[in-house]
């Protein structure tokens, strides 16, 4: 199947500092991707789908000015946490899709953890 | 928006013993419905999935089934092993012009040696 990476796999900062998270899809081109955040012990949670070359659409809830999404090219999209908090520690895991009705690959996930 | 319930939360098995988990969906307008693997801190592996014009699928020990009326669809994986111990989400997949997926609450399978 196809591969989709992120860096860093995990990261500690400072709160206050912002963090970037790049989501690559290594192996072919995804008109979209999505991020989605992961609780300890929970599910899945999507937080914003972003189109190459266009704006993210982010799901209620989701400050968009508190996370800055780019998807600047086919095979990578970024999302930034701007002034982190401790509350915004948790799994980050990309997914990324070639085209509609195909299937979504996902990332290994990255560890963000706010000191 | 769509809502996708799972069941168990938990469920530990005997090695070769069979793993059920059940899911339910709201939106009559999902009709890809993929399964996920989720292996302690790792992203989500797609282990089988089935659309709706399909009743059953098989891959091998696992199988899927959907009952597109009552909005059900199911996991099955037969003679399982200690390697099947992970978390596994249901989803499901709006097909509107984001085709966004849906996950359920999941499911924590630990398989007894």
């Amino acid at each position: 199947g196809a591969v989709v990476s992120q860096h860093p796999s995990w990261v500690i900062c400072k709160s206050g500092t912002s963090v970037k998270i790049e989501c690559r899809s290594l192996d072919f081109q995804a008109t979209t991707m999505f991020w989605y955040r992961q609780f300890p012990k929970q599910s899945l949670m999507l937080m914003a789908t972003s189109n190459e070359g266009s704006k993210a659409t982010y799901e209620q809830g989701v400050e968009k000015d508190k996370f800055l999404i780019n998807h600047a090219s086919l095979t990578l999209s970024t999302l930034t946490v701007t002034s982190a908090h401790p509350e915004d520690s948790s799994f980050y895991i990309c997914s990324a899709q070639a085209g509609g009705h195909n299937e979504q690959f996902f990332g290994p996930g990255t560890r963000l953890t706010v000191l | 928006g769509e809502n996708v319930e799972q069941h168990p939360s938990t469920l530990s098995v005997q090695e070769g013993d069979s793993a059920v988990i059940k899911c339910t969906y709201s939106d009559s307008a999902s009709n890809y419905f993929p399964w996920y693997k989720q292996e302690l801190g790792k992203g989500p592996q797609l282990i089988i999935d089935i659309r709706s014009n399909v009743g059953e699928k098989k891959d091998q020990r696992i199988a899927v089934t959907l009952n597109k009326t009552a909005k059900h669809f199911s996991l099955h994986i037969t003679e399982t092993q200690p390697e099947d111990s992970a978390v596994y989400f249901c989803a499901a997949r709006v097909e509107t012009s984001y085709d966004k997926v849906i996950f359920g609450p999941g499911t924590s399978l630990s398989v007894i040696p």
